[in-house]
């Protein structure tokens, strides 16, 4: 059974379109996050939910909106894509509760391309 | 602000040989410490963490971690090097309080194994 699994793996898509990624675990955790990983392969987080409720925002443009309906899901919306936004997106999951010392589990990534 | 320096692009080394990827890190109070593997078009797999306690940690693969206050330190080692293990390996760090702590990931280390 996958723990964390994205979809779809691969977006190609042109600039100015809305597009949505799905993450979802079934590990338990109380915690999810969205992670991009450039060119490069910098990794950054973007985003945090614990209990469905955001705990971490980084500076990022606010044409990219995440959505946790329930613990077990979190998406992200990006609105008027742009060339600059191509990456992999990577969704992980945690236990939060009792401490910031659990490791978290990353979904196989989404990989973003923009033309 | 913390962070995480991984001083080498790239490490070579012999099937047979033991290998060592170094990562040094900055964050205030006791850190959380965390050793990742990223293979090919893959998702970032746990290998290892330092909570507290004993400073050589061993983890998935036969790798092992040692802490090191002092040097601010947290080099991954494996004694006998394995052709499977070439793949990315990025450390990072995470301070242990605030729900809102993040996970600040290193540059990444290409371990290229060969034979």
């Amino acid at each position: 059974d996958t723990a964390v699994s994205q979809t779809p793996k691969y977006l190609v898509t042109q600039m100015g379109n809305d597009k949505s990624i799905k993450c979802e675990q079934n590990l338990g955790h109380d915690t999810m996050y969205w992670y991009k990983q450039d060119s490069k392969k910098f990794l950054k987080i973007m985003f945090s939910y614990n209990n469905k409720e955001l705990i971490i925002n980084e500076t990022v443009p606010n044409r990219f909106s995440p959505k946790s309906p329930d613990k077990a899901h979190l998406n992200l919306h990006i609105n008027s894509l742009e060339l600059g936004d191509s990456a992999v997106y990577f969704c992980a999951s945690s236990h939060l509760r009792g401490g910031n010392y659990n490791e978290q589990f990353f979904g196989p990534g989404t990989r973003l391309t923009v033309l | 602000a913390q962070s995480v320096a991984q001083p080498e692009d790239q490490v070579n080394v012999a099937e047979g040989n033991p290998l060592t990827v170094k990562c040094t890190y900055s964050v205030s109070g006791n850190p959380y410490l965390f050793w990742y593997v990223q293979y090919p078009n893959r998702g970032l797999q746990f290998l290892l963490k330092y909570i507290t306690g004993d400073n050589l940690v061993k983890g998935s693969y036969g790798f092992e971690a040692e802490f090191n206050k002092s040097q601010t330190s947290f080099h991954l080692k494996k004694p006998s090097a394995l052709v499977s293990d070439s793949a990315l390996y990025f450390c990072a760090v995470r301070a242990p309080t605030g729900t809102a702590s993040k996970l600040t990931f290193g540059t990444g280390t290409r371990l290229q194994v060969t034979l």
